[in-house]
């Protein structure tokens, strides 16, 4: 139980374009979503925190206007990384909590901006 | 600045010793820790939780926790070069109101044959 779907695993888009990830909890309501950055050899950094029907929390110096996050239902949150540039290219992984368990994670999204 | 620390390692143990992962955190308030592995290029799996002082054990995993010394550890016995990963510790930290899982930078552990 307590499975995070995470899409897509891996894109690739062209310098300016937008790109959405989706991650969908499977078997449980996931009233709060963490969405989080992680460079090469780095740790999770928490982007923001999206709640089910409100607006997202962003941490201090993430861009609301770049990274656009949805959480429409209690399945399904989604991050819209907007006009995206290389360096914006990184591992992005949601994660969910669940009582009595922890946080489960998506299996996370490769993004390279070309 | 409320943190969790880790050594960034890398740790070297050979094939069937106990390797020791170390973790401290700042918020005194914390009450829910939490160990997870991650190998490159994968999202982190969850090992083990741990809320209260004291050990709790689970097949060849041991988490400590001591909210005293404000300080997380995690042993491996028996280690396997499967072992061999990153381990982030997570600790829920006290943020308006909520709490909010925070990670450490995570520590390499390599396991030779």
């Amino acid at each position: 139980g307590a499975v995070v779907s995470q899409h897509p695993s891996r894109v690739i888009c062209k310098s300016g374009t937008s790109v959405k990830i989706e991650c969908r909890s499977l078997d449980f309501q996931a009233t709060t979503m963490f969405w989080y950055r992680q460079f090469p050899k780095q740790s999770l950094m928490l982007m923001a925190t999206s709640n089910e029907g409100s607006k997202a929390t962003y941490e201090q110096g993430v861009e609301k206007d770049k990274f656009l996050i949805n959480h429409a239902s209690l399945t399904l949150s989604t991050l819209t990384v907007t006009s995206a540039h290389p360096e914006d290219s990184s591992f992005y992984i949601c994660s969910a909590s669940v009582a009595n368990y922890g946080y489960t994670f998506g299996s996370g999204t490769r993004l390279t901006v070309v | 600045q409320k943190e969790v620390e880790q050594n960034s390692g890398p740790l070297s143990v050979p094939e069937g010793a106990i390797a020791s992962l170390n973790c401290t955190y700042s918020d005194r308030g914390s009450q829910s820790f939490f160990w997870y592995r991650q190998y490159s290029g994968k999202s982190p799996e969850l090992i083990m939780s741990i809320y209260s002082n004291g050990d709790k054990e689970d097949g060849r995993f041991t988490a400590q926790l001591n909210k005293a010394s404000q300080y997380v550890s995690l042993l491996i016995r028996d280690s396997q070069p499967s072992d061999s990963a990153t381990y982030l510790c997570a600790v829920n930290l006290a943020s308006g109101g909520s709490y909010i899982p925070t990670f450490g930078r995570g520590t390499s552990l390599i396991v030779h044959p």
